[in-house]
């Protein structure tokens, strides 16, 4: 079955703290996964996609296929990080629909 | 920085009525999709459309849903006759080729 699964529903740190938001997988074949970030009231934002292993804001994540893993971290917590966060696969051909966690939300306490 | 945007922010009709949500996606992109959110829950993918036909459907985007591409500019997902459940925030989101999506800021749909 495909399935994302982000087991934190909320996540609290202190400012400055590392975070890391955990993401595990089930997919048959090799996905690629992707972060999205949603602000208060705002769009689903692209932050990361695990080919491109670049760092956005401070955020990085390594695809451990292994353990089926897409964590994402991020050594520094700032309080403007706070927002949901969401752990996607998606296929490598076809429609490349999406298949979403049901999402961390990371507050970052001042 | 081109974005997909979507019409109406939000919208509250009774049980029974029809709904259009649009979606003007960025304009070279091939793919369409729409997603659906119910508050509190997670992001769920409803249809996606490519060479003006539906490519992938999931179980929730049932005969009450259709999709279409009427004018080669807007995408639009209508609802036929709502129900209380389709109460949700709706996301549009296009690509160009191969797999990142872009989103728009969405639909919220109120079903009273």
């Amino acid at each position: 079955a495909q399935r994302v699964t982000q087991p934190e529903k909320l996540l609290s740190v202190f400012k400055g703290a590392p975070v890391e938001l955990k993401c595990n997988y089930s997919y048959s074949g090799s996905p690629e996964l992707f972060w999205y970030v949603q602000y208060s009231r705002q769009r689903l934002q692209l932050l990361l996609r695990h080919i491109s292993r670049e760092s956005i804001k401070g955020f990085t994540a390594d695809l451990n296929k292994g353990e089926t893993s897409f964590h994402l971290k991020k050594p520094f917590a700032q309080e403007e990080d706070s927002a949901m966060y969401y752990c996607a696969l998606s296929g490598t051909s076809g429609t490349y629909k999406y298949i979403f966690g049901t999402g961390t939300r990371l507050k970052v306490l001042a | 920085e081109p974005e997909v945007t979507q019409t109406p922010s939000h919208q509250v009709t009774q049980m029974g009525q029809e709904v259009i949500l649009r979606c003007v996606p960025i304009s070279n992109h091939l793919y369409f999709y729409w997603y659906r959110q119910i508050l509190g829950q997670k992001v769920e993918f409803l249809v996606s459309f490519y060479n003006n036909e539906i490519s992938e459907k999931s179980e929730i985007f049932d005969d009450q849903f259709s999709v279409e591409r009427p004018d080669g500019s807007n995408f639009t997902l209508k609802i036929r006759s709502t129900k209380l459940e389709d109460s949700a925030m709706y996301f549009c989101a296009t690509s160009q080729v191969g797999n990142t999506i872009y989103f728009g800021e969405g639909s919220w749909l109120t079903v009273v």
